[in-house]
C-alpha cells in the first residue's frame, strides 16, 4: 500500500513559524491535503490543492508542494495552533483514492 | 450550513455486524458535486479511510478493508450507511462520516460528522 510520511512531531514557540512537512512518491502529480484535529474533535480541512485555503481558515496557515513533498506552514503559532496535523492524498495507481499520513503532534512550548 | 450527524450502536460484539448511519442537513446528498465517505480512527491512533459513495450508488472501498464493508445511500432520507462485518476488537475506533470533494484521482473531505465511538467487545 501507498505510504505518506509525517514527522511524530514538531515544537514552536509562540508568534514562530511552524513547518510540518509530508512525503510521498505520488505528490509531484497528486494534490496534497491538510487537516487538523483537536482533542476529542472531528479534523477540519485547512488546506486543499497542495495551497488553497477554505473559507474561515485563518491566513496564517499555508500551503506549498515540492517534488515528492507537501509542507504546511503555520506563521505566528499561537497557544490555539496546538493539534494534530494530518496530510492527506492519494497513490499514483489511485487503488488508494484517499491515503492519510500518520499525523503530526504540534507543541506550542 | 452543512451538517453531518452519525447514529448507531455504541457496542458491537466480535464476529457481529457494525452498522451506521450518517445523516445530511443543510444540504442534499444528492448533489452531481460531492461524494460521501467513511473515515475511522482507533482510539490514540491516526485517521483511515474506509471508503466513499456517490448519490448514485456507486462505491469506492479501501483495498484493505473491501472484504468486510458496504456503503449505502438512501437519497430518499438524505442518508448514507456503513456495513463492518466480522469484527474484532481493532475494529474499535471513532467513525466519522464526511462529504467529500475530488480532484485528479484524490477525495478530500470536507465537512465532516462529530465522530460515534464504537467498541467492540463482548
Amino acid at each position: 500500500s501507498y505510504e505518506l510520511t509525517q514527522p511524530p512531531s514538531v515544537s514552536v514557540s509562540p508568534g514562530q513559524t511552524a513547518r510540518i512537512t509530508c512525503s510521498g512518491d505520488a505528490l509531484p502529480k497528486e494534490y496534497g491535503y491538510w487537516y487538523q484535529q483537536k482533542p476529542g474533535q472531528a479534523p477540519v480541512l485547512l488546506i486543499y490543492k497542495d495551497r488553497e485555503r477554505p473559507s474561515g481558515i485563518p491566513e496564517r496557515f499555508s500551503g506549498s508542494s515540492s517534488g515528492t513533498t507537501v509542507t504546511l506552514t503555520i506563521s505566528g503559532v499561537q497557544a490555539e495552533d496546538e493539534a494534530d496535523y494530518y496530510c492527506q492524498s492519494a497513490d499514483i495507481t489511485r487503488t488508494y483514492p484517499v491515503v492519510f499520513g500518520g499525523g503530526t503532534k504540534l507543541t506550542v512550548l | 450550513q452543512l451538517q453531518l450527524q452519525e447514529s448507531g450502536p455504541g457496542l458491537v460484539k466480535p464476529s457481529e455486524t457494525l452498522s451506521l448511519t450518517c445523516t445530511v442537513s443543510g444540504g442534499s446528498i444528492s448533489s452531481s458535486t460531492y461524494y460521501w465517505g467513511w473515515i475511522r480512527q482507533p482510539p490514540g491512533k491516526g485517521l483511515e479511510w474506509i471508503g466513499i459513495i456517490y448519490y448514485t450508488g456507486n462505491t469506492n472501498y479501501n483495498p484493505s478493508l473491501k472484504s468486510r464493508v458496504t456503503i449505502s445511500v438512501d437519497t430518499s432520507k438524505n442518508q448514507f450507511s456503513l456495513n463492518l462485518t466480522s469484527v474484532t476488537a481493532a475494529d474499535t475506533a471513532v467513525y466519522y462520516c464526511a462529504r467529500a470533494g475530488l480532484e485528479l484521482g484524490s477525495y478530500y473531505f470536507d465537512y465532516w460528522g462529530q465522530g460515534s465511538l464504537v467498541t467492540v467487545s463482548s
